[in-house]
Parts: C-alpha cells; structure tokens; sequence
C-alpha cells in the first residue's frame, strides 16, 4: 500500500529539541519529493518545506527558513522534521505530504499525506 | 491570517449543491492553474479532491468540481451526502519563492 507513516504524538517543554518522522511505503520514496505541512489549533495549512531524498536537495518556505531543519535519509526510507529549541509556538499538527512537481521546482498538488502527529509544547 | 480567504463554513441538506469559494490575488490563484483542493476527516489523512483547477483523481465522486474565475477559485459538491461532511482546504501555487499557499479550511455540514 503507498504511504506515509508519521511518528507518534509528543509533548514538549519549551526549549526542548525534537525531531519528528514520516516513513513512506509502497512507492520509490527516493524519486518523490516529500513535504511538511503545519495545522496550528483552529487554523489553516502552511506550507513549510519540501526535500528530495535522493540527493536531499532541501528547499524551505521563507517563513519557516531557519526556524526548523528537514532532512531524510532514504535508505530507511525516512523524512525527518526538527527542531532545536521548542517554543510553545510551535504547538500545531504537522502533516508530512507527498508533492506532485511540475516544470522542475512548482509545487501542483499533494497526492498523498501522512495522518499528521501531534505536538504540544508546554512547561 | 491564511493566504487565501474561504468561508469558515457551509452547510446544506443530503441531495444539494454547495460551492466553497477561495480568493486568492494575481500572485498565487490568478496567477497559475496549480490549484487543489483537500477534504479532511479530523484525525485522518487529507485527500486531493480537485487539482489543477478542475481535474479529478481517480477514484474521486463526478460530484466535486472545480473552477477558477481571476484570483477566486471554487470547489462545487452536487448530490450531498453525509460522508462529504469535513474541512475543506484550497491550495495554489505561488511562485519559487513562497512555495504554495493554503485557504484556512472551510467547515461543511450535512445538515
């Protein structure tokens, strides 16, 4: 079955490193871009980044550039999200998707998405 | 604040049509026929309903549809039905420097 399998729910205190995953299944994870996505409560999406597993060419949108690292590691077929110093903030659900790319870099759409996983920062 | 503006929520009886708007400007919805549309179930993975302004995928009811008019592009469900009660979401993309952007999510209820 082709999906996206994300990691667990954390809870946090602020100032706290974290580092969430989203696993893909059923396809060659290493051939398709993989994004994250942020669900803060009660609000909309927000595109944060995208990265390409087979050469992990990483590209973030301006608002979350420096605020958190996207990597992977496509021989456990694996995309990470992570942070080095929670702030309660950045309490939302994060979405991992899969991005449909047309003409080289434009995002079409997201034909596949992880269940998201839930993180509360908190003290 | 979203990028692109949807009604928070609509509603309508089994068997009706709705239509859910998202207003973008000439950067993002005006500007490209990149946009989609995601339904989701809390608690479940969200699902492309409408891409590229009007295509379905696969396996997705002929009772959603898609359009665009200048920067506002619309979702239409015809024929109701209780499990298309969800948050729907508009997507477009908005250039190689913002990315995409995503409506705030539109409610509807199955009356």
């Amino acid at each position: 079955e082709v999906q996206l399998v994300q990691s667990g729910a954390e809870v946090k205190k602020p100032g706290e490193s974290l580092k969430i995953s989203c696993k893909g299944s059923g396809y060659s994870f290493s051939s398709y871009w993989i994004a994250w996505v942020r669900q803060m409560p009660g609000k909309g999406l927000e595109w944060m980044g995208i990265i390409y597993p087979g050469d992990s060419d990483t590209r973030y949108s301006p608002s979350f550039q420096g605020q958190v690292t996207i990597s992977a590691d496509k021989s456990i077929r694996t995309a990470y999200l992570q942070w080095n110093s929670l702030k309660a903030s950045d309490s939302a659900i994060y979405y991992c998707a899969r991005p449909h790319i047309v003409a080289v870099t434009a995002i079409d759409y997201f034909d596949l998405w992880g269940r998201g996983t839930p993180v509360t920062v908190s003290s | 604040q979203s990028a692109l503006t949807q009604p928070r929520s609509v509603s309508g009886s089994p068997g009706q049509s709705v239509t859910i708007s998202c207003t973008g400007t000439s950067s993002d919805v005006g500007g490209y026929s990149y946009v989609s549309w995601y339904q989701h179930h809390p608690g479940k993975a969200p699902k492309v309903m409408i891409y590229d302004v009007s295509k379905r995928p696969s396996g997705v009811p002929e009772r959603f549809s898609g359009s665009k008019s200048g920067n506002t592009a619309s979702l239409t469900i015809s024929g109701l039905q209780a499990e298309d009660e969800a948050d729907y979401y508009c997507c477009s993309y908005a250039g190689s420097y913002t990315g995409v952007v995503f409506g705030g999510g539109t409610k509807l209820s199955v009356l």
